[in-house]
């Protein structure tokens, strides 16, 4: 079955720290590999897909299909940064997301 | 409006009332999704259309829940005969492709609370 893990609900930095949000995904096909955020009071929205292999607001994500995970990391943490962050997995040909439960960013000043 | 828009924003029902959930995509997008979040959950798929067609409904929880989007626009989710554990915000998202992992443009939810 498919399945995405976040094992840390919660995550506290302090602003200019690294950060890296855990990803590990279960899936026997082809993966495609999404981070979603949501800040508050805000609606859920895309940060950014592996096959892009972009970085947006600083954050990137490689897909290791050898540990099959998906970590986000940001080399040096912004307040504004803080936010509810989910990991989703797309199963090839399908447009279904499979999302973990997701973890809450604060960045401290 | 350019985002996808869903109504209400919050709803109480009694216990065993029945609840209609609206949900108005982005213009001209194809694909149509519904998720149930639970509190401190993940969002977890209910059901999904391409145009009027529903071509997954593997995530209804029960033969109380039912969606459909009858002119391939406008989506609504009923559920009948409400219970408790039916107390989760219902996210409705959209993306503009088809038979492709896309882009969700997710609504702000409508956050159902049975009492």
């Amino acid at each position: 079955a498919q399945r995405v893990t976040q094992p840390e609900k919660l995550l506290s930095v302090f602003k200019g720290a690294p950060v890296e949000l855990k990803c590990n995904y279960s899936y026997s096909g082809s993966p495609e590999l999404f981070w979603y955020v949501q800040y508050s009071r805000q609606r859920l929205q895309l940060l950014l897909r592996h096959i892009s292999r972009e970085s947006i607001k600083g954050f990137t994500a490689d897909l290791n299909k050898g540990e099959t995970s998906f970590h986000l990391k940001k080399p040096f943490a912004q307040e504004e940064d803080s936010a509810m962050y989910y990991c989703a997995l797309g199963q090839g040909g399908s447009e279904k997301l499979v999302f973990g439960k997701g973890t809450k960013l604060t960045v401290n000043p | 409006g350019a985002g996808v828009s869903q109504s209400p924003r919050y709803k109480v029902a009694k216990r065993g009332q029945d609840v209609a959930l609206r949900c108005d995509p982005i213009s001209g997008h194809v694909s149509l999704f519904w998720y149930q979040q639970a509190l401190g959950q993940g969002p977890e798929f209910l059901t999904y259309f391409q145009n009027e067609a529903q071509l997954d409904k593997s995530g209804l929880p029960s033969d109380r829940f039912f969606a459909e989007r009858p002119e391939g626009s406008v989506s609504t989710l009923k559920i009948q005969r409400t219970q408790q554990e039916d107390s989760a915000v219902y996210l409705c998202a959209s993306s503009i492709w088809a038979g492709n992992t896309g882009e969700l443009f997710f609504g702000e939810g409508s956050r159902l609370t049975v009492l």
